[in-house]
This record gives structure tokens, sequence and C-alpha cells, in this order.
């Protein structure tokens, strides 16, 4: 079974950094591109970067750029998402996704960031 | 970037009735649009890929049509357990982008 754990949330100052980790399982993760999206509070979905299967490759919206990087470690099945000089809007329910040609099949159950003082 | 309209916001539907969804892309996208299924509280779920591809462990009664900039699902006879927000998806050109959503709600 794939399962996408999300962990390292919580509340945070604005200006602030933090690290998102994603644990996959069920799956070969070197074998696929992995992605977080994420959806503040009563809100629609927002894809937040995209990287592939072997890390040689990232994408990021442009209100992240150059301030969030995602990276992953494939010899631990891992996903990360470092977030820099976090903003208010930046508040949001992270989702870990697995990504299958455009799509993404899978999905953790999602960590909340708060971005307040 | 690619604007993808969704319509109508919210839907209200007895159980039982067949409901289409409309999506709208701001230029042609092909037919790379994608389909999820939000329930309240709960992780979204792929529903259809590539405007009419179904996904494995999806009821038979969602389905997808549609291409260039028109694009739709379907509910047949919709059941309690359908009640929802039902996203599209593009993945035609970065960045990927979601319509706002329609919610189908119980009459």
């Amino acid at each position: 079974e794939v399962q996408l754990v999300e962990s390292g949330g919580g509340l945070v100052q604005p200006g602030r950094s933090m690290k998102l980790s994603c644990a996959a399982s069920g799956f070969t993760f070197s074998n696929y591109g992995m992605a977080w999206v994420r959806q503040a509070p009563t809100k629609g979905l927002e894809w937040v970067a995209t990287i592939s299967y072997d890390g040689s490759s990232t994408y990021y919206r442009d209100s992240v750029k150059g301030r969030f990087t995602i990276s992953r470690d494939n010899a631990k099945s891992t996903l990360y998402l470092q977030m820099n000089s976090l903003r208010s809007e930046d508040t949001a329910t992270y989702y870990c996704t697995r990504v299958l040609r455009g799509t993404w099949d899978y999905w953790g159950q999602g960590v909340m960031v708060t971005v307040s003082s | 970037d690619i604007v993808l309209t969704q319509s109508p916001a919210t839907l209200s539907v007895t159980p039982g009735e067949s409901v289409s969804l409309s999506c709208r892309a701001s230029q042609g996208i092909s037919t790379s649009i994608h389909w999820y299924q939000q329930k309240s509280n709960e992780s979204p779920r792929l529903l259809i890929k590539y405007a009419s591809q179904s996904i494995s462990g999806i009821p038979s009664r969602f389905s997808g049509s549609g291409s260039g900039t028109d694009f739709t699902l379907s509910i047949n006879r919709v059941e309690s357990e359908d009640f929802s927000v039902y996203y599209c998806q593009q993945s035609y050109s970065l960045p990927l982008t979601f319509g706002s959503g329609t919610k189908l709600e119980i009459k």
C-alpha cells in the first residue's frame, strides 16, 4: 500500500524557516517524481514544487522561487521542502504527492504550516 | 499562466440525479486535464486523468470528456458519498494550475 506521511509543520514567525519531510513507502520511491501541493485555509489547491525521480530537475511556482527548495533522499525514500523567508500567505496545509505523468495519483494526509507572529 | 474556470461554483442535487461539472481553460490544452475529488477534511483523490482516462479503484459512474478548452466531469446517478468538492487541474504547462472547484451538495 502506498503511503505518504508528512511531518515538520507547525507555527512559525514571518521571515523564519521551516523544513517539511515526507516519508514514502509501499512503492519504489526512486522511480517517481514527487511534488508538494498546498491549500490555504478554506481555499483551493495550489501547486508548489516538483522534483524529478532522480532529483536532477526541480520546478517551482513563482511565488516561492528563491525561498523554497524541494529535495529528496532516495536512499531514505523521503521528500523534503525547505521553506525560508516565510510569509503569512504561505500559511496552508502542505500535501506531499506522487507524480504520475502530470497528475498526482497519491497524496499524503497533509501537514499544517501557520506563519504568524 | 493557464486559468481554469470551473462552473458552477456550487451544484445542489438529489441523490440519484446525474450531473455534469464544467472546466474551461484559458487556452487550448489538448487533453491535459485531470479531475480530483476532495471530501471535507480529507486529502484530494485523483478521479480522472487526461480528460477521459479512468483510474483504478474509482467507481465507473465517474467519467470525463473534452479536449482543447472545454472539459466535463460527469457523475452518473450521484450517491451520498459523492457530495464533496471537485477540482480540475492542467498539466499542459507550468505553472501547474487548478480550477477553483465545484462544490456538489445535497439538495
